[in-house]
């Protein structure tokens, strides 16, 4: 069983739609929460940060953190097509640390 | 300013051969992570400098695997005697304050034929 579990999709929506993303761990000890995005052939891009449980807004993304249930989430509202992409979600024990990541979720808006 | 660079940003090589990827971190960036994301998958971490301290090779995936980096500059990866399964993209962040601050490069396409 992998430490990170992401549903690899693809997930196609129509533009304007509320996408929700997910992700399961399994490592008690991470702290840490990112969501990175990726776009074809581009290294990843950090979108949202969150450490330890609750939720941290920006513009049109959520990020959400249940430690109790080891889940987390991103929501990202009013889905444009440019934030076609893959979305990975990453965790850590601690600053300064390795990364763990999911699969990644290929995500597709269409107009 | 420039960001995480990374070079060959395209690498064929025959299986056997030994490959050498270099990474260039943004100035001042004390930590620099090498991960490798195969088709389709998500990152994998292979190893991890900060400053002066032991690097974390924990994810390297065989001892064919190597890294180096002199202070806090460039670093190299270098794989001997490559395999099929080593075809990968193979990427670089660097970071000052910790895993929410690893700014990742593009990232070389190596490919084992």
């Amino acid at each position: 069983q992998k430490e990170v579990e992401q549903d690899p999709g693809p997930l196609s929506v129509p533009e304007g739609a509320i996408v929700s993303l997910n992700c399961t761990y399994s490592n008690s000890a991470f702290q840490y929460f990112m969501w990175y995005r990726q776009y074809s052939r581009k290294g990843p891009e950090l979108l949202m940060y969150t450490y330890s449980s609750g939720n941290k807004e920006d513009g049109r993304f959520t990020a959400q953190v249940d430690k109790s249930s080891k889940y987390i989430s991103l929501f990202i509202r009013d889905s444009q097509p440019s934030d076609s992409a893959t979305y990975l979600c990453a965790m850590s024990e601690n600053q300064g640390g390795k990364l763990i990541f999911g699969q990644g979720t290929e995500l597709s808006v269409k107009p | 300013g420039a960001g995480v660079s990374q070079s060959p940003s395209n690498k064929v090589t025959e299986k056997g051969k030994d490959v050498e990827l270099r990474c260039d971190p943004i100035s001042g960036h004390t930590a620099l992570y090498w991960y490798r994301q195969r088709l389709g998958q998500g990152l994998e971490f292979l190893i991890y400098f900060q400053g002066n301290s032991a690097p974390d090779k924990s994810g390297l995936p065989s001892d064919r695997f190597s890294a180096e980096r002199t202070g806090e500059s460039v670093s190299t990866l270098t794989i001997q005697r490559t395999q099929q399964e080593d075809s990968a993209v193979y990427l670089c962040a660097s970071s000052q304050y910790g895993p929410r601050e690893q700014y990742f490069g593009p990232g070389t396409r190596l490919t084992v034929t």
